[in-house]
């Protein structure tokens, strides 16, 4: 099945500085990358996502990369703030409506704590 | 905006006591699933459904688990006989496939905690 990795396991920068995450993949197959932010004692919450048809998305201050060739996908945070604090996990699955729903495969998360 | 929600957010069992976990998806969602995280570990999936029956099971979903749609609202994890090593945070979740998104949406967890 797929393995994906994510790097690093904890991230701290200043406020207004820009955050990036890194998660790898190893299923080729896999057409469907989310990122979720999950802050302590709440649900994990969808912040945005990529298909593997395209390269980059940007919503605002957050983007995700897609590498299909090289099986990588990164969260790129600019002019953090102190609410971006949270635990990030990133995800990585085959979405075929016809046989598979899709089960999601989360990294390990990434603890970023933006200093005021 | 609607959500999913889980009841209860915490339940603590005995070992070999069976544990009802339920999930209640946003109202029009057709797939839904069932996820958990032992601490500090990974989100792992357990099981997806769809039209009253399992699409997909992973290899911890064994004997031991069910799932069951009783009602058109109601999503539900059964444990037949707990073990210590299914403490964990079980988070329900549910999704309208649209045509270009499929986004989970996750409830906020339910922590089971196995004595």
């Amino acid at each position: 099945g797929e393995n994906v990795e994510q790097h690093p396991s904890t991230l701290s920068v200043q406020e207004g500085d820009s955050a990036v995450i890194k998660c790898t993949y190893s299923d080729s197959a896999s057409n469907y990358f989310p990122w979720y932010k999950q802050e302590l004692g709440k649900r994990p919450q969808l912040i945005i996502d990529i298909r593997s048809n395209v390269g980059e998305k940007k919503d605002q201050r957050i983007a995700v990369t897609l590498n299909k060739t090289a099986k990588h996908f990164s969260l790129h945070i600019t002019e953090t703030q102190p609410e971006d604090s949270a635990v990030y996990f990133c995800a990585a699955t085959l979405f075929d409506r016809g046989s598979t729903l899709g089960r999601l495969y989360f990294g390990r998360g990434t603890q970023l704590t933006v200093w005021p | 905006e609607p959500e999913v929600t889980q009841t209860p957010s915490h339940q603590v069992t005995q070992m070999g006591q069976e544990v009802i976990l339920r999930c209640v998806p946003i109202s029009n969602h057709l797939y839904f699933y069932w996820y958990r995280q032992i601490l500090g570990q990974k989100v792992e999936f357990l099981v997806s459904f769809y039209n009253n029956e399992i699409s997909e099971k992973s290899e911890i979903f064994d004997d031991q688990f069910s799932v069951e749609r009783p009602d058109g609202s109601n999503f539900t994890l059964k444990i037949r006989s707990t073990k210590l090593e299914d403490s964990a945070m079980y988070f329900c979740a549910s999704s309208y496939p649209g045509v270009s998104t499929d986004t989970q949406y996750f409830g906020p967890g339910t922590r089971l905690t196995v004595l």
